[in-house]
């Protein structure tokens, strides 16, 4: 099955920087890849997707880009602001065998003011 | 418009016995789908219901089971419960045509205890 991995699993930066977060899946099959922002306590919720048919997306200060040779995602936010501060989880999934999301393991993410 | 809804929020259990958590999913959708997300983890799959069947499932045992009623809305049910299972359970759902392809939207899970 699908096995999506995440990098880093904690990322700190100061306001106003940008942070770069980096996933990789195995399925070749995989044609969906959304990310989901989670804060304290709180539902994920889908900030951004790209499907295999594109190679970036961009909403703001988010984009993400996608590698399908190299099988690897990234989520990338510009002007960071306290507010970004969350859990981002990346996810994939794929058009055979069981069709659901695999997630990654997450990264926590820190803007200091 | 209610998003997805689910209860309890949260509740403790012990070794052994059975809990039920029940999901409402946002309106309009048709499709619920579970997962568990244990503590520092990202939420790992446990089954998918479309038309009151179970559709796809993920690496969960048997003591997992689950129900989906006519008004789209589901249980999630566990048997034998074991320190292990303590996480919080999400459920999450999708609007018709969607079910395989489509954003999920997520509630605010129920966190269960197991002592």
């Amino acid at each position: 099955g699908e096995n999506v991995e995440q990098h880093p699993s904690t990322l700190s930066v100061q306001e106003g920087d940008s942070a770069v977060i980096k996933c990789t899946y195995s399925d070749s099959a995989s044609n969906y890849f959304p990310w989901y922002k989670q804060e304290l306590g709180k539902r994920p919720q889908l900030i951004i997707d790209i499907r295999s048919n594109v190679g970036e997306k961009k909403d703001q200060r988010i984009a993400v880009t996608l590698n399908k040779t190299a099988k690897h995602f990234s989520l990338h936010i510009t002007e960071t602001q306290p507010e970004d501060s969350a859990v981002y989880f990346c996810a994939a999934r794929s058009q055979t065998g069981r069709r659901a999301l695999t997630f990654g393991s997450g990264t926590r993410l820190q803007v200091q003011p | 418009d209610a998003g997805v809804t689910q209860s309890p929020t949260h509740l403790i259990k012990t070794r052994g016995q059975q809990v039920t958590l029940r999901c409402s999913p946002k309106s309009g959708h048709d499709t619920v789908s579970w997962y568990q997300q244990a503590l520092g983890q990202g939420p790992q799959f446990i089954f998918q219901y479309y038309e009151e069947e179970e559709r796809q499932r993920g690496n969960f045992p048997d003591r997992f089971s689950g129900h989906q009623f006519p008004n789209y809305s589901s249980e999630l049910n566990v048997n034998a419960l074991l320190l292990g299972d303590s996480a919080l359970y999400l459920c999450a759902s999708s609007p018709p045509g969607q079910g395989i392809t489509g954003e999920l939207f997520f509630g605010e899970g129920s966190r269960l205890t197991v002592l």
